[in-house]
């Protein structure tokens, strides 16, 4: 599609529920990138994944945080029995990789999903 | 580690004013710097970039940023801002060896007629 593509664009659910929140990146962008918005923070770092190559799950916050991508494109990222906390924007970006090294690579950004955990 | 602060978290500015975002990186390794916009209720989207060159950049809708080594900084400047400029912006650091880009803590600006 002509951007990243993000759903659902808000979602309520009570504590201890189940999310799935969806990402569809730009066709052709290799690089797939969740990060999440809190209230008054800055964008933190959840899970990255390029190509094939195993994926850089170093910023979940906890076990109950989950993320695929299935054949190179779609990605979905799970939050299993939901807590207050994890009331926040989870945004997702695609790239392409540039020859600099994946650090100089530009994102594009969905609009974000909006999760309220009541 | 690295790290970036935005030193302010909120700066209204007139209409027509110049209007200056700080931003301070702390990093051991050769960086690349951005700086994002996000509009109400909408995606960041790419200002501009330094990679490598010149240390004055120019990005979209008269933005231009500064990297200085020395002070380890990058801060964006516009001499003139429209409301439309009504936004929050955010500092971004990427290495060579790295993947995610690590994000400040972003600066609401708002424009006041």
């Amino acid at each position: 599609g002509a951007g990243v593509s993000q759903s659902p664009s808000n979602k309520v659910t009570e504590k201890g529920k189940d999310v799935e929140l969806r990402c569809d990146p730009i066709s052709g962008h290799t690089a797939l990138y969740w990060y999440r918005q809190s209230l008054g923070q800055g964008l933190e770092f959840l899970i990255y994944f390029q190509g094939n190559s195993a994926p850089d799950k170093s910023g979940l916050p906890s076990d109950r945080f989950s993320a695929e991508r299935t054949g190179g494109s779609v990605s979905t990222l799970t939050i299993q029995r939901t807590q207050q906390e994890d009331s926040a924007v989870y945004l997702c970006a695609s790239s392409q990789v540039v020859g600099q090294g994946y650090g100089a690579n530009v994102l594009t950004f969905g609009a974000g999903s909006r999760l309220t955990v009541l | 580690a690295q790290s970036v602060t935005q030193l302010d978290s909120q700066v209204p500015v007139f209409e027509e004013a110049p209007v200056e975002l700080r931003c301070n990186y702390s990093s051991s390794v050769s960086v690349y710097l951005f700086w994002y916009v996000q509009y109400p209720n909408q995606g960041l989207q790419l200002l501009l970039k330094y990679l490598s060159g010149s240390t004055l950049v120019k990005g979209i809708n008269g933005f231009e940023a500064e990297f200085n080594k020395s002070q380890t900084s990058f801060h964006l400047r516009k001499p003139s801002v429209h409301i439309s400029d009504t936004a929050e912006y955010f500092c971004a650091l990427g290495r060579a060896a790295g993947n995610k880009l690590t994000f400040g803590g972003g600066t609401r600006v708002l424009v006041k007629p």
